[in-house]
């Protein structure tokens, strides 16, 4: 069965930190994503690679990076969280080619205060 | 991408069949048409996908008409448990890599 696991469930930090979000998936997938998921607007894709080193914009990057140094790590990066980055991040990983579903980690819930 | 219409919630009795219908009449010749269900803390888990006919595994069924402009997952005898948020995504899985999750049909399963 894949497993795709993220770091933290839930996490707490300030205004202005350098948050990390890291997700390690076991099953040797080429693709991985980077999610957020608010109430009442579904799911929206942040950032994705599709190989170690290598990115891709989504719908909304502005104020995250992320890092992709070793295939099976994922890295999701609030440079300086703000109050609007709390949510519930996912991480989600495929095979590439057709057709191949993407399979998610439980999520972090981040709460910036 | 298509885009998907599916309806906000339904609600249900254990022991029922629950049917959910998608619409994405814009489906495109390579797109693929997937499932995905959703518990309150939890990533979304891949339920059952398909291209056309009908697709069954041990979860659900999955009937897609021949015009493809829409779909149907099919979940039988629910259970307490099978109350979530289900969620139809269609799209070329090898090289759309930005798949749209809309709001998803919220199940409510009563007994």
């Amino acid at each position: 069965d894949v497993k795709v696991t993220q770091s933290s469930r839930y996490l707490v930090k300030r205004t202005g930190e350098k948050v990390f979000l890291e997700c390690v998936q076991d099953m040797d997938h080429e693709n991985m994503f980077w999610y957020r998921q608010d109430p009442g607007l579904g799911l929206r894709l942040i950032y994705f690679s599709y190989d170690v080193k290598m990115k891709e914009k989504g719908d909304i990057p502005e104020g995250y990076s992320v890092s992709r140094e070793k295939k099976e790590r994922f890295s999701l990066i609030l440079e300086s969280a703000s109050t609007n980055q709390t949510s519930m991040y996912l991480c989600a990983s495929n095979r590439q080619g057709a057709p191949q579903p993407q399979h998610f980690g439980d999520g972090t819930r981040l709460s910036i205060l | 991408l298509a885009k998907t219409t599916q309806p906000i919630s339904m609600d249900s009795y254990e022991g029922q069949e629950v049917n959910i219908t998608c619409s994405h009449n814009n489906i495109a010749t390579n797109d693929y048409i997937t499932w995905y269900q959703q518990f309150p803390s939890q990533g979304p888990r891949f339920i059952i996908q398909g291209y056309k006919t009908k697709v069954t595994n041990e979860v659900a069924s999955l009937f897609i008409p021949a015009d493809r402009k829409s779909s149907t997952l099919s979940l039988p005898r629910v259970s307490l448990s099978d109350t979530a948020v289900y969620y139809c995504l269609v799209g070329d899985l090898s090289n759309d890599y930005k798949l749209s999750f809309g709001a998803g049909t919220t199940v409510t399963v009563r007994a």
